[in-house]
Formats: structure tokens, C-alpha cells, sequence
């Protein structure tokens, strides 16, 4: 069964903490997203990766960066963690076919 | 701004019973997916539909898409408890980065038995 894996369910950070958090695919795409979700606004697009060590920007890109050293792994980063970054974040990942595979998600709580 | 605009934001229907959501997206798109977010999870891909296409079938789910209107409608038939979930629309608009999708808020449905 293939799948996108996200490290944590649940993360509590302190503001100004750095923090990592790691998805892991195993079905070989290309493409990666990271993803955040808040009430009543949708999912919103941090950054996108086509390729490994390729990073392009999405909607919200501020306060975080990301890493792609391996066509499995795209890692999102809170350079210096705010409360306004509490959220739900969500990895996905897609191939030829366009539907994109979701992972579970990591509910990041800055405190 | 979100591309994709769910109608109604909630819902509420008897087992059994037919769910219908709207999507309006405002700029040109290549496809339109339908996806389902069970209780705080990770979303589910349900459908696809090109933008040269008019209606889609996947089981209980039935998807149409205007782009006259620049709208889809999600239809599930013969609900069940299982479906209480949130639907999100998404677009791949035709000047984006191939991939690269915009979601709605989501259509939150509450199935009830």
C-alpha cells in the first residue's frame, strides 16, 4: 500500500525554536507539496519541490524554508518557530496521474 | 485568494439521502479533483475531471463541471454514516506550475443514521 508518511501527529514547539518536520514517500513521484491547513481557510501552499535540491515557493512561503536531499524525502522548516505558525501541516506528493496522496498530517502547536 | 470556493459550508442529511456541493474557481484550470478529509486527517483524492470533460462517475460519486460557469458540483448518492467528512475542491489552474493545486475551504458533511 503506498503512502506518504509524516513523522508526528502531534508536535508541541516553544517560539523561537527551530523545527523540522519530515514526510517520506515511497512511490517514487517527483512532486512534492507542503501544505498548511487553518479553519476556514483551506489548504494553503508553503513551498513545492519538482525534483531533489529543487524548491520553488508557494503561496506562504515566509518564516519557513525547506530541504530536498533525497526523490523521498521533503522536509518542511520553522526557521524560528511563531505562534502564528500553529497548524495543521500537510505533506503530499503526486506522480503522473494528477491526485495527489495526502499524508496524515502533524499538528504543530507553538506555545 | 483561494481558488476554489465550496458551497454550502455545512451540511446535514439523513443516511440515505443525496449530498450535493458546489465549487466556483475564478481563472481557467486544466482539472478540478474532489478530495475527502475524514476528522483532522490527511485528504483522500475521490475524483478528477479534465477541463475538457462534462461528468465524471465514481461509484456513489458523481462530478460535473461547467467551465462556462467556472463550477463543479460533487454529488454523493445513497449517503452513508461513513461519508460525515469534510470535501475539499481543488484546481490545477492552466497558468500554475503543472501540479501545483488550490483548495477551497471545504464542504463539511455530517451523515446522520
Amino acid at each position: 500500500d503506498v503512502k506518504v508518511t509524516q513523522s508526528s501527529r502531534y508536535l508541541v514547539k516553544r517560539t523561537g525554536e527551530k523545527v523540522f518536520l519530515e514526510c517520506v514517500q515511497d512511490m517514487d513521484h517527483e512532486n512534492m507539496f507542503w501544505y498548511r491547513q487553518d479553519p476556514g481557510l483551506g489548504l494553503r501552499l508553503i513551498y513545492f519541490s519538482y525534483d531533489v535540491k529543487m524548491k520553488e515557493k508557494g503561496d506562504i512561503p515566509e518564516g519557513y524554508s525547506v530541504s530536498r536531499e533525497k526523490k523521498e524525502r521533503f522536509s518542511l522548516i520553522l526557521e524560528s518557530a511563531s505562534t502564528n505558525q500553529t497548524s495543521m501541516y500537510l505533506c503530499a506528493s503526486t506522480g503522473t496521474n494528477y491526485g495527489y496522496t495526502f499524508g496524515s498530517g502533524t499538528r504543530l502547536t507553538v506555545v | 485568494s483561494q481558488q476554489g470556493e465550496e458551497d454550502p459550508q455545512a451540511l446535514s442529511i439523513q443516511e440515505g439521502e443525496n449530498a450535493t456541493m458546489n465549487c466556483s474557481y475564478k481563472t481557467s484550470i486544466n482539472n478540478l479533483q474532489w478530495y475527502r478529509q475524514n476528522s483532522g486527517r490527511g485528504l483522500v483524492h475521490l475524483i478528477l475531471i479534465r477541463s475538457n470533460e462534462r461528468e465524471k462517475h465514481s461509484g456513489r460519486l458523481r462530478v460535473t463541471l461547467d467551465t462556462s460557469k467556472k463550477s463543479s458540483s460533487l454529488l454523493i448518492t445513497a449517503s452513508r454514516a461513513a461519508d460525515t467528512a469534510s470535501y475539499f475542491c481543488a484546481t490545477d489552474r492552466a497558468t500554475d506550475s503543472w501540479g501545483k493545486l488550490q483548495f477551497g475551504a471545504g464542504t463539511q458533511v455530517v451523515v446522520t443514521p
